[in-house]
């Protein structure tokens, strides 16, 4: 069964600075995809970034960055030049496509929470 | 427009009343999902619908009843609840067409059980 582990449940960085978020994943399929999703206070959730197993290269959404390292099935998201309004929890999800149907599930991580400090 | 509805925002009901959440959207996705979050904690699938047929049921009770009355809107019907499931419950619907089906997410419904 596909888990996903966030093993920081709680981060803080100052505005301005570098902060890393940490996810790792098992999976014995070879074709998949992973995202971090923001949830804000105000609790709508949010596509950060996303990314396909099968691409080599790591995404990147403005200031928004993964280091994808497939054969330690880790998925970190870099947060570059941090603003107060970054602040939130951050989910790690993995995605697996059910082909019957055309629907997807995904399986998520307990979340870390971002503080970002004035 | 990546814009999914719920509504309403907010919602206290007692364990002897019938309610219904309502989730809308017009992006011309094919799949919607029903999710429950507990503060502080990841979402959980409860229902996934496909082109408007049940396609998963995550083993939740029977007092929570899914509804897909077209492509665009999605119900969750509410009876004899306990007060366990006053959760955040998060509409979410994805393109159902294979790829990179990326769920998009509602703002959830605030349920109190009272």
């Amino acid at each position: 069964a596909q888990t996903v582990t966030q093993s920081q449940p709680e981060m803080s960085v100052q505005e301005a600075e570098t902060v890393t978020l940490s996810c790792t994943y098992d999976t014995s399929e070879s074709d998949y995809y992973l995202f971090w999703y923001k949830q804000p206070p105000s609790r709508q959730m949010i596509l950060v970034i996303r990314q396909e197993a099968y691409k080599q290269q790591n995404a990147t959404e403005n200031r928004f960055s993964v280091n994808f390292q497939k054969a330690a099935k880790s998925f970190s998201l870099k947060i570059s030049d941090s603003q107060l309004g970054d602040a939130a929890m951050y989910f790690c999800a993995y995605r697996f496509y059910l082909t019957q149907g055309g629907s997807e599930k995904l399986v998520f991580g307990k979340g870390t929470k971002l503080t970002v400090n004035p | 427009d990546t814009e999914v509805t719920q509504t309403p925002k907010h919602l206290v009901m007692g364990m002897t009343n019938k309610k219904s959440l309502k989730c809308e959207q017009h992006m011309g996705h094919r799949a919607m999902y029903w999710y429950k979050q507990k503060a502080k904690k990841p979402p959980e699938l409860m229902f996934v619908y496909s082109y408007e047929k049940l396609s998963i049921n995550e083993s939740v009770p029977s007092r929570f009843s899914p509804e897909c009355p077209n492509s665009s809107l999605l119900n969750l019907h509410l009876h004899a609840l306990q007060p366990e499931d006053s959760a955040l419950y998060l509409c979410a619907s994805s393109p159902g067409k294979g790829g990179v089906d990326t769920q998009y997410f509602g703002p959830g419904t605030r349920l109190t059980v009272l």
